[in-house]
């Protein structure tokens, strides 16, 4: 168990829905990394959060956007979905901004759009 | 632009048959190699990190090892329960990101 938790495990939607996956960081962990992972591209960077501001943006699309709270757990919202959006995502934690350090990765979400 | 390759994308033992993963990379300025393995359908569970060529670290039936342009996880009598995708990341750069290669898919036969 990293101590990343990630909620929903499992999620089904339709082409066209919105959804918001949610990412708890570890215990004093101030950055909070978003990650896709498809059976053809392998994992991908989306987004970086250090201390409840935007740090790094990967492979994004404006169709997605994240947030982090003043609490530290960090919010990925996935609109307008297209079946190329199902995927495994993951959410990572460091105690950092990323120098160098470990990231911990959750348990991931599952999502299937139909 | 900063790559990772590994090799081979799959790789099939006998239990007790040692073999050794290759990762591959180019980057401008390394500030960390990362192995990682994952489960299917699990997320990836960190093994090792590497920040030097000639460092080496070991866990068990692993070792891991970095060289400027290469490192690899080496596995000795590996067991079934070792069966998993071994997952090579580097950080480079200014971001924080890793970057991931594709994977090597290991299965250990009894």
């Amino acid at each position: 168990d990293s101590g990343v938790t990630q909620t929903p495990k499992h999620l089904i939607t339709a082409t066209g829905q919105r959804v918001t996956l949610r990412c708890s960081p570890r215990s004093g962990d101030l950055s909070v990394y978003w990650y896709q992972q498809s059976l053809d591209q392998g994992l991908q960077f989306l987004i970086q959060y250090y201390n409840g501001e935007e740090r790094a943006k990967g492979n994004i699309l404006e169709r997605f956007s994240a947030q982090q709270f003043p609490d530290l757990h960090s919010e990925l919202n996935l609109s307008s979905l297209e079946l190329g959006d199902s995927a495994l995502y993951f959410c990572a934690s460091s105690q950092g901004a990323g120098e160098g350090e470990t990231q911990y990765f959750g348990p991931g979400t599952r999502l299937l759009v139909l | 632009e900063d790559q990772v390759t590994q090799s081979p994308e799959a790789l099939r033992l006998q239990e007790g048959e040692s073999s050794s993963l290759n990762c591959s990379y180019t980057v401008s300025g390394l500030r960390g190699l990362f192995w990682y393995r994952q489960d299917p359908g699990k997320g990836p569970e960190f093994l090792f990190t590497l920040y030097s060529a000639g460092e080496e670290k070991e866990k068990e039936r692993l070792k891991a090892t970095l060289t400027k342009k290469e490192s690899f996880l080496h596995i000795t009598a590996p067991k079934p329960e070792d069966s998993a995708t071994y997952l090579c990341a580097l950080k480079g750069g200014s971001q924080g990101n890793l970057i991931f290669g594709k994977g090597t898919k290991l299965s250990v036969k009894p």
